[in-house]
């Protein structure tokens, strides 16, 4: 069974809206929890890292959210732009070099 | 910074042909991974280098599947002979063996075995 949940499965918003992306894993115990963008044909781009201790961080109009109590973290994406458009993977990371993937959410924004 | 470098972008093969991925490191970074990626699987670590020496191989799928490590700077993934069930994107990553354990990842290698 996968340790990293990730909901929707897939969205599309419309430019210049918000989203939220969210994601539950089970990993434990548990190290840090990093939010990546897949553009199409690309690799996978660091987006944010949270370790057990912080709750909130953003990079740009990227803001990620963790709460380690319920296991539970969510990408919220504001103003959103037709660059926005890419697969958002949650991964989590335990007491080794391991990451636990989740499946992605495959963002579509439309002009 | 070039970033991970990854070769071929694209390999179009024959079953039971032999592949050859080639993957060259952000320099300065010890640990280097391969990774497969597939609509139906996701991303999976196939094999984890930690200063050239290869820690983890539990996730290369069988025999068919080796990979090398020569130095710093240079990583091989070897499919031999190859099937169309290998047909996915193949990742390289490497980074720094730290308490975040950042990986950057490379453009891939997009794989067909016709």
């Amino acid at each position: 069974k996968n340790q990293v949940e990730q909901s929707p499965q897939s969205l599309i918003i419309l430019e210049g809206k918000n989203c939220t992306l969210q994601c539950n894993y089970t990993v434990s115990p548990f190290s840090n929890l990093r939010w990546y963008k897949q553009d199409t044909g690309r690799g996978p781009v660091s987006l944010t890292i949270m370790t057990f201790s912080e709750n909130t961080k953003s990079n740009g109009r990227y803001t990620a959210t963790l709460d380690a109590d319920t296991k539970q973290s969510s990408l919220h994406i504001t103003a959103s732009q037709l660059s926005d458009s890419a697969s958002y993977i949650c991964v989590v990371r335990g007491n080794d070099y391991k990451l636990s993937f989740g499946a992605g959410t495959t963002v579509t924004v439309r002009a | 910074d070039a970033g991970v470098i990854q070769s071929p972008r694209h390999e179009v093969t024959e079953m039971g042909q032999e592949v050859t991925l080639r993957c060259k490191p952000i320099s300065g970074h010890n640990s280097l991974f391969w990774y497969r990626q597939t609509m139906m699987r996701g991303l999976e670590l196939l094999i984890y280098f930690n200063n050239n020496v290869p820690i983890d191989d539990s996730g290369m799928p069988e025999d068919r599947f080796s990979a090398k490590m020569p130095n710093a700077s240079f990583s091989t993934l070897k499919i031999q002979p190859s099937e169309p069930r290998d047909s996915a994107v193949y990742f390289c990553a490497s980074g720094r063996a730290s308490s975040y354990n950042e990986q950057f990842f490379g453009p891939g290698t997009r794989l067909t075995v016709l």
